[in-house]
């Protein structure tokens, strides 16, 4: 399985302010997933990462407020805009082979907004 | 989009208890996972199980498919067993290409 690299691990951001949070591996995969899972909650998720162009959105995510980026098969990021307390959560990075298979999991940025 | 239901929602056991975790699902599906989330948020991949059987160690999972559920034991439980299990599938209709998560069930076992 692949090596995921998530950073930061965790921070605190004040209202108004911009995270971008970098995921790494460490080999070149087919798909990569940015998710949130609220305090207390299950995962969502926020959207496909897709090489070369724009990311593909799930319901009630948008593209102003949650940018993501993946210059390359190894690389993406995601940039939670215009924070408000209600964005403190994790967000995950997540990456698999081909549509169907195994999904792997890097260890998480916990945001907290003030 | 497909359903996701897991239960119970919430366990407590105590060591050495033997546990059996239920995720029924809505639709047919081309991957199903179990994942373990420790304390610190990390999800750990238990199974890859989209049909069938498979065991590792003290942990098992099955998944039928065609009724559209699937389960996870655990035996002989150890506290560091504790922690949220979740299911998650990806609906082989087409659409997202991400997971659908359950809503988990939240396992306390006690010395």
């Amino acid at each position: 399985s692949a090596v995921i690299s998530q950073k930061p691990s965790r921070d605190i951001c004040q209202r108004g302010t911009s995270l971008t949070i970098q995921c790494q591996v460490d080999s070149q995969v087919t798909m990569m997933f940015w998710y949130r899972q609220q305090p207390g909650q299950s995962l969502t998720l926020i959207a496909t990462a897709n090489q070369g162009s724009e990311a593909t959105y799930e319901s009630g995510f948008v593209i102003d407020k949650f940018p993501i980026s993946r210059p390359n098969l190894t690389f993406s990021t995601l940039t939670v805009s215009n924070m408000s307390p209600e964005d403190s959560s994790i967000y995950l990075c997540s990456v698999s082979g081909p549509r169907g298979t195994e999904a792997f999991f890097g260890q998480g940025t916990r945001l907290t907004v003030v | 989009g497909i359903q996701v239901e897991q239960s119970p929602p919430d366990l407590i056991l105590q060591e050495g208890a033997n546990s059996t975790l239920r995720c029924n699902f809505s639709d047919s599906v081309n991957n199903l996972q179990w994942f373990h989330q420790n304390p610190w948020g990390q999800l750990i991949n238990l199974f890859y199980i989209p049909s069938g059987t498979k065991q590792n160690g003290r942990l098992s999972a099955t998944t039928v498919a065609t009724e559209r559920y699937s389960l996870l034991y655990i035996s002989s439980s150890q506290t560091t067993d504790s922690g949220v299990y979740f299911c998650a599938v990806l609906y082989s209709g087409g659409g997202a290409d991400g997971l659908t998560f359950g809503k988990g069930t939240h396992l306390i076992i006690q010395p």
